[in-house]
């Protein structure tokens, strides 16, 4: 597609479910960032790929969140146990290559809501 | 720890008016700048950008300074219109290779 596709656009979950999120980059793009946004926040990085490794994985903020990248393509962003803490808007960006001062090209994001 | 943040949470300017942005950085070592802006159930969109060997960059109604000693970076957009009603973002990035860092922003309202 012509941009970062996200889906779903919003997702509603039960405290304890597991969610996945998925993110479509911008077709030839290497690198690949998910980002965390609260309610009247900034962007909290969560972790980038280049290709389908994942050099900086430092803002997952525990160990039920978990991301994986397949043909250099698709991203799913997984959440373990979702608490309502988890509850934000996860955006998913894409660039040309990692770092290098390659501008980043945002989706819409998931609105994820744990009730 | 480092962080960038701006000084006032909200912006309300009267249309036609020019607006200023402003956003203090406390990481010595970022050296690549960006300002993204994003509009209600949108992501981020990019604005502009400036590398820390300059002190001023100029785009279509919109000018990014850059107070290296100050550590201190600035949005100017002239003659402001209802659309550019958002949230604005400050993001600094400290050498090649290493993640974007944002600022929590700062709400731009435009008034007719």
């Amino acid at each position: 597609g012509a941009g970062v596709s996200q889906s779903p656009s919003n997702k509603v979950t039960e405290k304890g479910k597991d969610v996945e999120l998925r993110c479509d980059p911008i077709s030839g793009h290497t690198a690949l960032y998910w980002y965390r946004q609260s309610l009247g926040q900034g962007l909290e990085f969560l972790i980038y790929f280049q290709g389908n490794s994942a050099p900086d994985k430092s803002g997952l903020p525990s160990d039920r969140f978990s991301a994986e990248r397949t043909g250099g393509s698709v991203s799913t962003l997984t959440i373990q146990r979702t608490q309502q803490e988890d509850s934000a808007v996860y955006l998913c960006a894409s660039s040309p290559r990692a770092g290098n001062r390659e501008k980043l090209f945002f989706g819409s994001g998931t609105q994820l809501s744990v009730l | 720890g480092e962080s960038v943040g701006l000084h006032l949470p909200t912006l309300s300017v009267q249309e036609g008016d020019n607006s200023i942005i402003n956003c203090a950085y406390s990481n010595s070592a970022s050296d690549y700048f960006i300002w993204y802006k994003q509009e209600s159930g949108k992501g981020p969109q990019f604005i502009i950008d400036i590398r820390s060997n300059m002190d001023k960059r100029q785009g279509q109604r919109v000018t990014v300074l850059l107070n290296k000693t100050v550590k201190h970076l600035s949005l100017q957009i002239a003659a402001t219109q209802p659309g550019d009603s958002a949230v604005y973002f400050c993001a600094e990035m400290a050498g090649a290779n290493s993640k974007l860092t944002f600022g929590k922003g700062i709400t731009l309202s435009v008034r007719p």
